[in-house]
Parts: C-alpha cells; structure tokens; sequence
C-alpha cells in the first residue's frame, strides 16, 4: 500500500532534549511538508522540501531542523531552542503538479515530561 | 501570499440534516482548492477537490463549488450521519497549499 508513515504515535521530549519525528513516503513523490497542529487550531507550516537535498522555511521554522537526503524520508528534529513543542506532528508529501492534493500522515503527537 | 478564511469554526447539525462550510480566498491565481476530513488522533484526509475550471463537483453526499469572482468555495453534505462528525478544513494552492482553520462539524443522532 502506497502512503506516509510517521513514527512514533507518541513522543515524549525532557527538557533540554532534541528529538526526531520520523516521516517516511513510498509515492514518489518529490514534494515533503512539516506541520504543526496545536489543539482546536489549523494547520502552520514548519518546513518544506521540493526536492531532494533542498528544503526551506515555512511560517514557524525556529525551533526546527530538517534533512532531505531521500526522496522517501524527511526527518523533523524538534530543538531544546522550541519552548512550547508540544503538538500535534503532520507530515505531508505531493506530486510535482502544483494542483494536486497532499497526503498526509497520521502524525505524532510530542508532549513534554 | 495566499490567506484562507473558513467558516464557521463549529457547525452542530441534526442527523439527516446538511452541513455547509464555507471558505474564501486571497490569491485570484489560485487553482486548485482541496477538502480534507479529520478524525479524532489522525491525519486530514482528502475527501474531494476542485480546480478552477470547474464550477462543482459531486461525490455522493458531498459536493463542492466554487466561485472564482467571488472567491470563494463551499463544502455542502447532504443527508449527514453521526459518522461524518470530524473537523474539516479546506485549502487554496496555486503553488504554495494554505489551509483554513477548520471546521468541527458535530452530527446528533
């Protein structure tokens, strides 16, 4: 079956601790998002990547890291520099086409211990 | 860039009833205008979409349309069940995806 993994469901971060949210894709597709989804809120864009070895900011990057180094994977590294990290992770992938639809993961929720 | 604004935030409805959500949007360049359902612990599913070339689009009980001198585009279920009861959000694309806040539609049984 064709989709996005993202793994772990759940995360639990000490403070001062980096983490990393795993997110893998077998569409092919070239195109992988971060989202951050706080409760009750939308969707705000953390990072992306259009191609591989190439990402750039979205509105909330500080805080975050990302690598590109497979098409298929694009790890998210929540920073001890993120004060308020607890969420809800989505992970997103899409087809070249700008009008196409972006699949997503069933995320990973972090929450601080 | 692109703003999208979605209304309302909350929508309780009787079952059997119709549920409309309603979404505008910034960018007269955008073309692309995908729905996407919710459930509770679990990713946005896509569950229609339009492009701009099109004025609606029917899928069993959902449809959309969309209205490019407005701007604006509409999600309406017919018949709704408890089982449609999800948070839902739209979104408007030329080459950047943004997403409305969401809507989290309630259907009493």
């Amino acid at each position: 079956d064709g989709g996005i993994t993202q793994s772990p469901k759940y995360l639990f971060r000490k403070e001062g601790q980096n983490v990393t949210l795993s997110c893998e894709q077998n569409l092919n597709h070239d195109a992988m998002y971060w989202y951050r989804q706080d409760p009750g809120q939308g969707l705000r864009l953390i990072y992306y990547s259009q191609i591989v070895n190439d990402f750039q900011k979205g509105d909330i990057a500080e805080g975050y890291s990302v690598s590109r180094e497979k098409k298929e994977s694009f790890p998210l590294t929540v920073t001890s520099a993120q004060k308020n990290p607890t969420a809800f992770y989505l992970c997103a992938s899409k087809g070249t086409y700008s009008n196409q639809p972006q699949h997503f993961g069933d995320g990973t929720r972090l929450s601080i211990l | 860039g692109e703003n999208v604004e979605q209304h309302p935030s909350t929508l309780s409805v009787q079952e059997g009833d119709s549920a409309v959500i309603k979404c505008t949007y910034s960018d007269s360049a955008s073309n692309y205008f995908p729905w996407y359902k919710q459930e509770l612990g679990k990713g946005p599913q896509l569950i229609i979409d339009i492009r701009s070339n099109v004025g609606e689009k029917k899928d069993q009980r959902i449809a959309v349309t969309l209205n490019k001198t407005a701007k604006h585009f509409s999600l309406h279920i017919t018949e709704t069940q408890p089982e449609d009861s999800a948070v839902y959000f739209c979104a408007a694309s030329k080459n950047d995806m943004r997403f409305g806040a969401g809507t989290r539609l309630t259907v009493k049984p």
